[in-house]
């Protein structure tokens, strides 16, 4: 299994849909996980933290399965601004494992 | 007031040259990296400092030097350039390893390219 693996897409939805992310990691002592947003052309950026069983942030919510090493982002009511893409990050040390992300389109 | 400064933004070189990227960050943090995303948007660790001290080299060629002269800086020489270096470039800053409630901060990055 690769470090930190993502279903790349391209996710296509419309505007106020809800969409899902998958993440699966091998590292089973990781305790912490980030997703990161990216839009085109800019740097990565903190979208939420997610340890536990998992975190909410208005219509963003993250989801933790230690057990089967799994971690999802899931989008409710979808805008047009949340067209990016979303990296999986698992911090291991100092060297911490982005994934290769999940392309979200957001179309009118 | 920008957290964590790259320059330059954009560098067009010819193959063989050397050049250098510079890193800055005002966060006070202890921790810097360097991340290089290729064309396929894989964005992957090269180098990680704290306290100015080399951590973390994830077996990048020789010809990739980076030199830290204090912690709130990270520069990146790399010599003989070849064209497969071309890719963006991304410094990052955290305070101590990353995890829960310290997550990196990113520069804009440097977009290389080698022709």
């Amino acid at each position: 299994r690769k470090e930190v693996e993502q279903d790349p897409g391209p996710f296509n939805v419309p505007e106020g849909a809800t969409v899902a992310f998958n993440c699966t990691y091998s590292n089973s002592a990781s305790q912490s996980f980030f997703w990161y947003r990216q839009d085109c052309r800019k740097e990565p950026k903190l979208l939420m933290s997610v340890y536990s069983s998992g975190n909410e942030d208005g219509r963003f919510t993250a989801q933790l399965n230690r057990a089967s090493q799994y971690i999802s982002l899931l989008i409710r009511d979808s805008k047009l601004s949340d067209s990016a893409t979303y990296l999986c990050v698992v911090p291991g040390g100092f060297k911490t494992i982005f994934g290769a992300g999940t392309r979200l389109f957001v179309k009118a | 007031d920008t957290a964590v400064s790259q320059t330059p933004k954009y560098l067009v070189t010819q193959m063989g040259n050397d050049k250098s990227i510079k890193c800055e960050q005002n966060l006070g943090h202890d921790t810097m990296y360097w991340y290089k995303q290729d064309s396929k948007k894989f964005l992957k660790i090269m180098f990680s400092y704290n306290n100015k001290e080399l951590i973390i080299n994830e077996t990048v060629p020789n010809r990739f030097s980076p030199k830290s002269p204090d912690k709130a800086h990270l520069n990146l020489h790399i010599n003989s350039l070849e064209l497969g270096d071309s890719a963006v470039y991304f410094c990052a800053s955290s305070q101590g390893v990353q995890g829960l409630g310290t997550e990196a901060f990113f520069g804009q990055g440097t977009r290389l390219t080698v022709v």
